[in-house]
């Protein structure tokens, strides 16, 4: 079956402007989570979704903000980039989360100029 | 909150040596254990994972883990390692069940560098 599909791969933006990333779950997942990649932080949680709600929300500001589809479908949002927030940006799909497990999708990489 | 350690940040080995990575986690309650790996440029990959049973699991690529309860710990370990093994291996924890269910938490990472 399909994996966990992240769209786009790359991306190029300058500061100030905003930016949105797609996930596409595996099918039949529920829940779909994001992570923030970085060499100096590691993988960072950002926010998780369980159908359409979100179930769990990570310390990051208010610019980064979410949203899951009736088809699980998952978008992420950062408003008035900024310099560090380039990084890796990887969703995880999952049943249902606990112990179910989690696939990761190739991730979107970042860059903020 | 939940946390995870990994105590060694960068190992080099020779092919052949065996490997063993330390995680550890805080946190009081039931919880699911998962070692990935992520190779060069590539996504994470799930290595194994533990719920419940057998403290002792097997992975793929030769890769096991052993549960100790009582040290809080989950430690990565493969008899002999091989040149591809070489890749950033993350250990991670999330709660059986509560608010934080669908949260994994993840250890900093430890670089694995396997000369041939």
């Amino acid at each position: 079956k399909a994996g966990v599909t992240q769209t786009p791969r790359y991306l190029i933006k300058t500061r100030g402007q905003q930016v949105t990333l797609s996930c596409s779950p595996i099918s039949g997942h529920r829940s779909v989570s994001w992570y923030q990649q970085t060499p100096g932080q590691g993988l960072q949680f950002l926010f998780e979704y369980f159908s359409e709600t979100q179930r769990n929300k990570g310390n990051f500001p208010g610019r980064f903000s979410g949203r899951q589809f009736s088809n699980s479908r998952s978008e992420m949002n950062v408003s008035t980039l900024e310099l560090g927030d380039s990084a890796l940006y990887l969703c995880a799909s999952s049943l249902v989360g606990g112990n179910y497990g989690y696939t990761f999708g190739s991730g979107t990489r970042l860059t903020v100029v | 909150a939940q946390s995870v350690s990994q105590h060694n940040h960068h190992v080099i080995l020779s092919e052949a040596a065996s490997l063993e990575l330390g995680c550890n986690y805080s946190y009081g309650g039931t919880v699911n254990l998962f070692w990935y790996v992520q190779y060069p440029g590539q996504h994470l990959q799930l290595l194994l994972k533990y719920f419940s049973g057998d403290p002792l699991v097997k992975g793929i690529k030769g890769f096991e883990a052993e549960f100790i309860k009582s040290k809080f710990s989950f430690n990565l370990r493969k008899p002999s390692v091989q040149w591809s093994d070489t890749a950033e291996y993350f250990c991670a924890v999330n709660a059986d069940r509560g608010s934080t269910l669908g949260r994994l938490y993840f250890g900093r990472g430890t670089q694995l560098t396997v000369w041939p």
